[in-house]
């Protein structure tokens, strides 16, 4: 089965760190670009980062950009984001997101989320 | 830059047709052919219902269809039904480092 599996969410004070994983399953994990989207409690979403096949393409919202660093470990089959420097603001359900068809411009797979709080 | 705007809802009774707007710049909806609609019940990840402008993927009711005249990107459900009832949102490609891809406000759309 097709899938993406957030894990790594969770309570953390403001100026804090936190690491979010993405798991794919299913399919071949390399030859896929792949997507952090984010949702703030009751707001919309919000795309976050974006890193190509290979890691030679990576892209940030303004909002993260020199806080956040997405990566990819395409031997295990795993995306990551390296979240510093936490702000209030940064509290959101944080989805893994990609298209199942290359160099296509949506989201058609997403994993499930994972909850990052930061409060003191 | 800033989010898409949507109507913030929408609602129409079942077997009615509701159509939900997403209005952006030439930067992003005007300037590329890859708008995406996605459905979000509560609790729930978000489904693609409609790529690029107007096409459907593979599951999709065709009660479901999407249009674009200039910067602006439309949302039709023809034949509300009540499991239509969940937010949506658009999306656009906006090819720039900073701002690759640009969601919209988020519409409530009800079945009444």
């Amino acid at each position: 089965e097709v899938q993406l599996v957030e894990s790594g969410g969770g309570l953390v004070k403001p100026g804090g760190s936190l690491r979010l994983s993405c798991a794919a399953s299913g399919f071949t994990f390399s030859s896929y670009s792949m997507n952090w989207v984010r949702q703030a409690p009751g707001k919309g979403l919000e795309w976050v980062s974006s890193i190509s096949s290979s890691s030679s393409y990576i892209y940030y919202a303004d909002s993260v950009k020199g806080r956040f660093t997405i990566s990819r470990d395409n031997a295990k089959n795993s995306l990551y984001l390296q979240m510093n420097s936490l702000r209030a603001e940064d509290t959101a359900v944080y989805y893994c997101a990609m298209t199942t068809v290359p160099y296509n411009w949506y989201f058609d797979l997403w994993g499930r989320g994972t909850l990052v709080t930061v409060s003191s | 830059q800033s989010a898409l705007t949507q109507p913030r809802s929408v609602s129409g009774s079942p077997g009615q047709s509701v159509t939900i707007s997403c209005t952006g710049t030439s930067s992003d909806v005007g300037g590329y052919n890859y708008v995406s609609w996605y459905q979000q019940h509560p609790g729930k990840a978000p489904k693609l219902m409609i790529y690029d402008v107007s096409k459907r993927p593979s599951g999709v009711p065709d009660r479901f269809s999407g249009s674009k005249s200039g910067n602006t990107a439309s949302l039709t459900i023809s034949g509300l039904q009540a499991e239509d009832e969940a937010d949506y949102y658009c999306c656009s490609y906006a090819g720039s480092y900073t701002f690759l891809y640009v969601f919209g406000t988020g519409t409530k759309v009800t079945v009444l």
